[in-house]
This record gives C-alpha cells, sequence and structure tokens, in this order.
C-alpha cells in the first residue's frame, strides 16, 4: 500500500503570503495525485488531478508541481477563504485510493 | 448542476446493519464510478468503496470488506452502501463522491455527507 505523507501538519500564513504545502509517496505514483480543498463544515473539493491540472473553477492562484514521490500545492497569494485543510490524494496503485493525512493552513 | 445527496446514517449499536443512500442528478449518472470516502470526527479522509459505472465492478478497503456492499441503481440515479457488522470505529461522516470518469478515481463532485454513529 502506498503512504502519502503531508508536511507541514500545520502552517501559519498571513493573506497575501505564498503556501507551499508538500506531499511525499512512498514509492511513485507517477503523476497520478491530486490535490483537495476542505473547510470546517463542507466536503472536501477537488483543486488539482493529475498533478498539475486544475479542477473546473478552481482559481489560478492554485497550483500544483511534481511527479513520482514528491508532489507541492502552491498558493501564490492567499485570500481569507484559502484557509482551510488540504489533503492530497494518490490513484496510481489501486485499489485503495489513500490520502495524505492533510495540512491545515491557519491564519497567523 | 452536479448534486449529491446522501442519506440514511443514523445511530446503531455495534454489530447492527445501516443502508446509505445518495440521490443523484446533474449528470448521466451510469457514466460514472461513484465512491463512498468517510470521514471520523477530527479525522481525515477515508476512501471506502468504489463501484464502477455499470456497476459490474467493486471495490473495498481492507477496514470495511467482508462488512460493507456498494450497489447502484441506475435507473434511479442512485448509489447505496449496506453496512453490516458495524463496529464503534465506523463512525464518521459518509460522502457520496463522483469519480471523474468510469474509474478515473479523481472524486470531483461531493455530497455533504451523512453521519454514521455506532455505540451502544
Amino acid at each position: 500500500e502506498i503512504v502519502l505523507t503531508q508536511s507541514p501538519a500545520t502552517l501559519s500564513l498571513s493573506p497575501g503570503e505564498r503556501a507551499t504545502l508538500s506531499c511525499r509517496a512512498s514509492q511513485s505514483v507517477s503523476s497520478y495525485l491530486a490535490w483537495y480543498q476542505q473547510k470546517p463544515g463542507q466536503a472536501p473539493r477537488l483543486l488539482i488531478y493529475d498533478a498539475s491540472n486544475r479542477a473546473t473553477g478552481i482559481p489560478a492562484r492554485f497550483s500544483g508541481s511534481g511527479s513520482g514521490t514528491d508532489f507541492t500545492l502552491t498558493i501564490s497569494s492567499l485570500e481569507p477563504e484559502d484557509f482551510a485543510v488540504y489533503y492530497c490524494q494518490q490513484r496510481s496503485n489501486w485499489p485503495p485510493k489513500t490520502f495524505g493525512q492533510g495540512t491545515r493552513l491557519e491564519i497567523k | 448542476e452536479v448534486q449529491l445527496v446522501e442519506s440514511g446514517g443514523g445511530v446503531v449499536q455495534p454489530g447492527g446493519s445501516l443502508r446509505l443512500s445518495c440521490a443523484a442528478s446533474g449528470f448521466t449518472f451510469d457514466d460514472y464510478a461513484m465512491h463512498w470516502v468517510r470521514q471520523a470526527p477530527g479525522k481525515g479522509l477515508e476512501w471506502v468503496s468504489l463501484i464502477s459505472g455499470d456497476g459490474g465492478s467493486t471495490y473495498y478497503a481492507d477496514s470495511v470488506k467482508g462488512r460493507f456492499t456498494i450497489s447502484r441503481d441506475n435507473s434511479k440515479n442512485s448509489l447505496y452502501l449496506q453496512m453490516n457488522s458495524l463496529r464503534t470505529e465506523d463512525t464518521a461522516l459518509y460522502y457520496c463522491a463522483k469519480d471523474m470518469g468510469d474509474g478515473y478515481n479523481y472524486l470531483d463532485y461531493w455530497g455533504q455527507g451523512t453521519l454514521v454513529t455506532v455505540s451502544s
């Protein structure tokens, strides 16, 4: 089973700053990685799929990069609504389709 | 507009059963695989199960294999999760989610979830 490890667990930044979130896979997942955003009391929302493709309606300030075992979600300039929990998910080795443990992005 | 509405959650004793439903609208239901994903209180996301668009292929997380059964009725645009032999660790918010394709395995739309509490 592929394990996804996200870092940091919590990231404290201010609006307008750049956020860089990491997801590392225990073995290669090629480019088969997605990122989701979850706000309190809401369902997750797909942001990025296949490592770097933005999902429908996702603002351009969100970008994804990486391949193999190391992936990054970058938010170029944080808006107040971006403070949430972010999860990565791989589809390379299925089933199961595992999620990372999440990174909480909080307002500094 | 894609809509997924879960129902059927509730409080059940350990060893009991529950059947969750998910009503889908806004897309051609049988063109897409569907998933169940759960989230224990204050915890992360755990994928539970997947069913192909025609219902012919199903997959389960090891944690639920042999106890849960996923199914769908394409004539009713509905997805189901039959949960038997429930354990306290099955307590979670259960989300129904749409696959980006038929086995693409990214989840592009989610319902708001239905809460299952397993407690004596």
